[in-house]
This record gives C-alpha cells, structure tokens and sequence, in this order.
C-alpha cells in the first residue's frame, strides 16, 4: 500500500494568514492527488485534483502543487470558513490511501 | 446536480452483517466514465476507502476488508450498496458513498450515515 505522510498534523493561524500542507507519499505517485476540506459533522469536500487543478467552485486562494511523492496545499489568505480539516488522497493505485489529517485552527 | 444519499440501520450488532444503500439521482452509475465507491470514517479519525464498483460489476477493495465485504450494483434503481459481515465495534464509523471520477478521484460525496456497532 502507498502511505501519505501529511504535516503538520495540527496547525494554528489566524485570519488573513498564509498556510502551507504537506503530504508525502511513500512511492512516487505521478499527480493522482487530491485534496479534500471537512468541516465538522460534514462530509469531504474536494478542493484539488490532479495535484493543482483547482475544483470548480472553490475559491481562487487554495492552490495544490508538487508531483511524484511530495504535494503542497496551500490556501493564501485564510478566511473564517476555512478553519477545518484537510486530507490528501492518492488514487494511483488501490488501495486509495488518505494522509492522516491536518486540523486547521484558529 | 449529482447526489447521493446512503441508506441502511444506523445500529448492528455485533457479529452481523452490515448493509448500506447508496442512491444516486442526476447521474447514472451506468455511466462509463466513473466508480461508485464506499468509504469510512470512524468517529474522531481519518478517512478510509473500502472499495469501489464499476457498472459493469467490476470491483476493487480494500485488503483490510476484502475478506468481509460486498460491493454490488442495481443499475436499474441507480444504486449500489455495501454488505460487511462479522462487524465488530471497530466498524462503527460514518459510511460515505461517493463517485469516483476516474483518474480524479471522489468529486461528488454523499452526506455520510453513522453506523454504529452495538449490543
């Protein structure tokens, strides 16, 4: 199985910050990432996929970067909305494997 | 707009076999340009995918759980659906189904039902 390695695990900010996530995956995975956003008692919301291709519908301040087994979330100026919980997904192979999580807080 | 909704007992006890529906409205499973898959999220976790289904029957899932799951579709009724025997507590989670763009991943999620393993 590909593990994704996501850090931090937990990350404080404030409004109007910058915030960078990272996910390694344990082999190289071409860009078959994406990246979801949950807000508590809901479900996933995807964000990027194909590592940067921005979901239509989700605001211009997240971008995805990266390839093979290094990926980057980052969301350039944090909103209130956006303090939740993001994952990394790699889907080039089964099983599809999530990173762990990174709890985004103010 | 696509939408999918799971169905099934919010309560199993211990031992039995546990059965979600997920029904799909304003796309067909029938398409050949997605899966349909099923994941999990117990309560306080991460997410873990159980498997996913094609139309044609054709089905991937997770080691983990290949010994215990069903993954099965009724393109007639536009759903599919998950069978997990031998639950045990472990298995208490929120189930999810969602589409699997192929080559982009799960685009669209339905609102996930809690599942809970109990005596």
């Amino acid at each position: 199985d590909i593990q994704m390695t996501q850090s931090p695990s937990s990350l404080s900010a404030s409004v109007g910050d910058r915030v960078t996530i990272t996910c390694r995956a344990s082999q190289g995975i071409g860009n078959d990432l994406g990246w979801y956003q949950q807000r508590p008692g809901r479900a996933p919301r995807r964000l990027i996929y194909a590592a940067s291709a921005l979901q239509s519908g989700v605001p211009s301040r997240f971008s995805g970067s990266g390839s093979g087994t290094e990926f980057t979330l980052s969301i350039s100026s944090l909103q209130p909305e956006d303090f939740a919980t993001y994952y990394c997904l790699q889907h080039t192979s089964y099983p599809y494997t999530f990173g762990q999580g990174t709890k985004l807080e103010i | 707009q696509l939408q999918l909704q799971e169905s099934g007992p919010g309560l199993v006890k211990p031992s039995e076999t546990l059965s979600l529906t997920c029904s799909v409205s304003g796309g067909s499973i029938s398409s050949s340009s997605f899966y349909w898959a099923w994941i999990r999220q117990p309560p306080g976790k991460g997410l873990e995918w159980i498997g996913s289904i094609y139309y044609s029957g054709s089905t991937y899932y997770n080691p983990s759980l290949e010994s215990r799951i069903s993954i099965s579709a009724r393109t007639s009724k536009n759903q599919f659906s998950l069978r997990l025997s031998s639950v045990t507590a472990a298995d208490t989670a929120v189930y999810y189904c969602a589409r699997d763009a192929i080559l982009d991943s799960f685009d669209s999620w339905g609102q996930g039902t809690l599942v809970t393993v109990s005596s």
